[in-house]
């Protein structure tokens, strides 16, 4: 079956601009993860959602950057007003919802994001 | 809280030969730890994962992981190098209820004829 899908899969933006990535999580996984991996902090956890709610979003740099899901499938990151340091690449997981068991994560090829 | 470290950014090793990738954890509960592997501008593909029960795990493309809880370390290994491992290798582990992941910075592998 289709995968964890993200688009664009890579994006170049000028400093200042806002931004919106987007992910198609595996259909009926509840739960969906998104994490940034850049060369100098690695991989980090962003924000988790289960179903269109966010109870983690621990892991959010600044106030620029917020996230939504809807109809508890696609979900948007946005990234407001760029900076250089955002530059990255953001990948997005998502897992079935187990009860009782521990949930593999699918993860998505990612968007390549450069701030210019 | 959760913490892992990966020893050494980069391995090299011939094909054929022995692969060992080391991974050392900090959990103040019991953990959940995990290998993935990152190919060339591809998404993180599971390999293997430990949560209870037998510790030496077996995953995918003849990888095998030995978790050791009195030496907090879950190091990967394979056999017999193929030229299709070069990768990237991610060790991880659980923190939360949310199953959110804490990775380590990652191994590069590199086989060489």
């Amino acid at each position: 079956g289709a995968g964890v899908s993200q688009s664009p899969s890579n994006k170049v933006t000028e400093k200042g601009k806002d931004v919106e990535l987007r992910c198609d999580p595996i259909s009926g996984h509840t739960a969906l993860y998104w994490y940034r991996q850049s060369l100098g902090q690695g991989l980090e956890f962003l924000i988790y959602f289960q179903g269109n709610s966010a109870p983690d979003k621990s892991g959010l740099p600044s106030d620029r950057f917020s996230a939504e899901r809807t109809g508890g499938s696609v979900s948007t990151l946005t990234i407001q007003r760029t900076q250089q340091e955002d530059s990255a690449v953001y990948l997005c997981a998502s897992s079935p919802l187990e009860a009782g068991g521990l949930y593999e994560q699918y993860f998505g090829p990612g968007t390549r994001l450069t701030v210019t | 809280a959760q913490s892992v470290t990966q020893l050494g950014s980069h391995v090299s090793v011939s094909e054929g030969a022995l692969v060992l990738l080391r991974c050392n954890y900090s959990s103040s509960v019991p953990p959940y730890l995990f290998w993935y592997v990152q190919y060339p501008n591809q998404g993180l593909q599971l390999l293997l994962k430990y949560t209870t029960g037998a510790t030496l795990v077996k995953g995918i493309n003849g990888f095998e992981a030995e978790f050791k809880k009195s030496e907090t370390s879950f190091h990967l290994t394979k056999p017999s190098a193929h030229m299709s491992d070069a990768a990237e290798y991610f060790c991880a582990v659980r923190a939360g209820g949310y199953n959110k992941l804490i990775f380590g910075a990652g191994t590069r592998l590199a086989v060489h004829p």
